[in-house]
């Protein structure tokens, strides 16, 4: 069973920021949290990770609370593209990779 | 450069019959490979995982196996689909087991009738 919990559905302005809430009260001292996405039809895409610290790339950012108990997906501006599936994991690092996916949050971008 | 790929791209059997699907991986060696189902509607189911020839673990009892005859080749099976074989079969690769980032393919999408 999937250890994260997510909204089921969201809706955003293009050119807003998109902020996906993650929640994962049970997470473990070692294990990390990822960000994938899945845009209809399409395998997924990795998005970011981040341990306790948070990230950023060229994607997205990462926000991890202080108590690593939820974290914030943020897309700064989000555009129509963006409308996808977006599945929040955790996982121990050298754990084979085998990532176990839940539902996830679909965010819509509208214009 | 490194790319994954998966076919057919999508399939329509009828109860009973075998199933192929086959992935294949360019441009690395020796990778951790993935199989991974999506029912309608639902999240990501995982499979069976290999971390080389040979090597398969199921995370899942139920009517598919897998095979690995080659460093970058990961075939799905069965031998006589159901009904609830239906769905959206995903391989997918990790470039660096440590980091848990995945890359998919394109994906196969299986209707059973």
């Amino acid at each position: 069973d999937a250890k994260t919990t997510q909204p089921p559905s969201m809706d955003c302005a293009e050119g807003r920021a998109a902020n996906l809430p993650c929640n994962h009260s049970t997470i473990s001292g070692n294990e990390y949290v990822y960000w994938y996405r899945q845009i209809h039809s399409q395998g997924p895409q990795y998005i970011i990770h981040g341990l306790k610290n948070n990230e950023t790339n060229e994607m997205a950012s990462l926000i991890i609370t202080e108590d690593r108990k939820s974290s914030t997906l943020i897309l700064p501006h989000a555009t129509l593209r963006d409308t996808a599936v977006y599945y929040c994991i955790v996982r121990v690092l050298g754990s084979q990779g085998n990532l176990i996916f839940g539902k996830g949050t679909k965010l819509s971008v509208k214009p | 450069s490194q790319t994954i790929h998966q076919w057919p791209a999508t399939l329509v059997q009828p109860v009973g019959s075998p199933l192929s699907l086959e992935c294949t991986v360019e441009g690395t060696s020796n990778p951790n490979l993935y199989w991974y189902r999506q029912a309608a509607g639902r999240g990501l189911q995982l499979l069976f995982y290999s971390v080389g020839i040979g090597q398969i673990s199921s995370e899942v009892p139920q009517n598919l196996s897998a095979s690995r005859p080659q460093d970058r080749q990961f075939i799905l099976s069965s031998k006589k689909l159901l009904l609830s074989d239906s769905g959206f079969y995903l391989c997918a690769w990790a470039r660096d087991p440590n980091t848990g980032e995945l890359f998919f393919g394109e994906g196969s999408r299986l209707t059973v009738l």
